[in-house]
């Protein structure tokens, strides 16, 4: 069974500071590892995706997420945030054998001035 | 422009009532999926579909039907069984072959008044 785990339900943070967003998940497969966007009452919208390859992914809006599989986990994380960032990010995995997404329960980014 | 309509973008319900949430994706998409979106519980997926005609239970289905009469359109009925069907719905689709990547609708926020 897939499941994923982001830590921190909120991250409040200034505008122009980095970010880290944790993801921790668990398969005993080889996994698809993802990070979508929502904005209020909108749609999700894909920021990255890993598949295979390299570990560092880069994706729209300046993020970027780390693939660790020794550590289970699929940070991700920006060097300096804007206003427009703040959102609920949500962490993603799919074993590739199943058909959906386990989504986790997702972390609410504030950026203030 | 290729993407994924849900209607309405509100919708209210009285007690006792079915009410049917619209999903048509132009996307040419053999997969589409319901989820359930509850304030800090992420993303629960209702029904599956992956062919026309076809379709399976996710992990909250009970309350709830779907059909896949075309492959462009994934209905989903909140019947009067559901015992707590306030909430945000979100309708995605994906290829079967790239199944881990879903696009999303923009939502319907259902409320039983």
């Amino acid at each position: 069974a897939q499941s994923v785990t982001q830590l921190d339900s909120q991250v409040p943070v200034f505008e122009e500071a980095p970010v880290e967003l944790r993801c921790n998940y668990s398969s005993s497969v080889s996994v698809y590892l993802f990070w979508y966007v929502q904005y209020p009452n909108q749609g999700l919208q894909l920021l990255l995706k890993y598949l295979s390859g390299s570990t560092l992914v880069k994706g729209i809006n300046g993020f970027e997420a780390e693939f660790n599989k020794s550590q289970t986990s699929f940070h991700l994380r920006k060097p300096s945030v804007h206003i427009s960032d703040t959102a609920e990010y949500f962490c993603a995995v799919n074993t590739g054998t199943a058909s959906k997404l386990t989504f986790g329960t997702g972390t609410r980014l504030q950026v203030t001035l | 422009d290729g993407g994924i309509t849900q209607s309405p973008k509100y919708l209210f319900r009285k007690e006792g009532q079915n009410v049917t949430l619209s999903c048509e994706q132009n996307l040419n998409h053999d997969a589409m999926y319901w989820y359930r979106q509850d304030p800090g519980q992420g993303l629960r997926l209702i029904y599956y579909s992956q062919i026309v005609n076809d379709f399976q239970k996710g992990d909250i289905a009970e309350g709830y039907s779907v059909s896949r009469e075309k492959k462009e359109s994934f209905p989903l009925t909140v019947t009067s069984a559901q015992k707590n069907p306030t909430a945000f719905y979100l309708c995605a689709s994906s290829a079967l072959d790239r199944v881990a990547e879903a696009f999303f609708g923009q939502g319907t926020r259902l409320t039983v008044v």
